[in-house]
């Protein structure tokens, strides 16, 4: 079992819908968890991070975590063509500040 | 701030050739690392280190590969010798243990190609 899974994709959504991006992990000591995007031949750029159990906004971005069930989501509300590319989630596994990322999944704005 | 730097940005080169991948740090960032990404297996991590020492080399895939940090702001990856199955982008992110809280800054990554 991989430590961070997601979804491969692609998930494909309508301009203006909300984009649901999942996400689990293995590691109950995970406590710091991130999203980042990454358009095709380009570097991850960080989108947000999480610590705490619950939601957090920032813009059209809310990321939720829910340690009891390991599970990380990321929501993209009123999805443009621009939000078209590949999100990773990552966690700090097994302590310090080693990241261990999921395969990511490729989300696809359609007009 | 210029954000993380690395070289080159792209590497032909055929197997058996010595191949050294450069990135400097975000300024006062104590952290970095290397990542490898494929299409099969997507973004790995090969080491990392915290004020220049090495603490994490776990991730590297054998003895042809090799990093150093020799002073905060450089950093280099070699491989010697190259296989075709090294090909792929290496990322060098770095981040600071202090306010950004483990949050990793990537480079545009070096796109290595083994012939």
């Amino acid at each position: 079992q991989k430590e961070v899974e997601q979804n491969s994709g692609p998930l494909s959504v309508p301009e203006g819908a909300i984009a649901s991006l999942n996400c689990t992990y293995s590691d109950r000591g995970s406590q710091s968890f991130f999203w980042y995007r990454q358009y095709s031949g380009k570097s991850p750029e960080l989108i947000m991070f999480i610590y705490s159990n619950g939601d957090k906004e920032d813009g059209r971005f809310t990321a939720q975590l829910n340690k009891a069930s390991q599970y990380v989501s990321l929501l993209i509300r009123d999805s443009q063509p621009s939000d078209s590319a590949t999100y990773l989630c990552a966690g700090i596994t097994g302590g310090g500040n080693k990241l261990t990322f999921g395969t990511g999944t490729q989300l696809k704005v359609e007009l | 701030d210029a954000g993380v730097i690395q070289s080159p940005r792209h590497e032909v080169t055929e197997m058996g050739q010595e191949v050294t991948l450069r990135c400097k740090p975000i300024s006062g960032h104590d952290y970095l690392f290397w990542y490898r990404q494929t299409m099969m297996r997507g973004l790995e991590l090969l080491i990392y280190f915290n004020n220049n020492v090495p603490i994490d080399d776990s991730g590297m895939p054998e003895d042809r590969f090799s990093a150093k940090m020799p002073n905060a702001s450089f950093s280099t990856l070699k491989i010697q010798p190259s296989e075709p199955r090294d090909s792929a982008v290496y990322f060098c992110a770095s981040s600071s243990s202090g306010t950004t809280r483990e949050t990793q800054y990537f480079g545009p990554g070096t796109r290595l190609l083994v012939l």
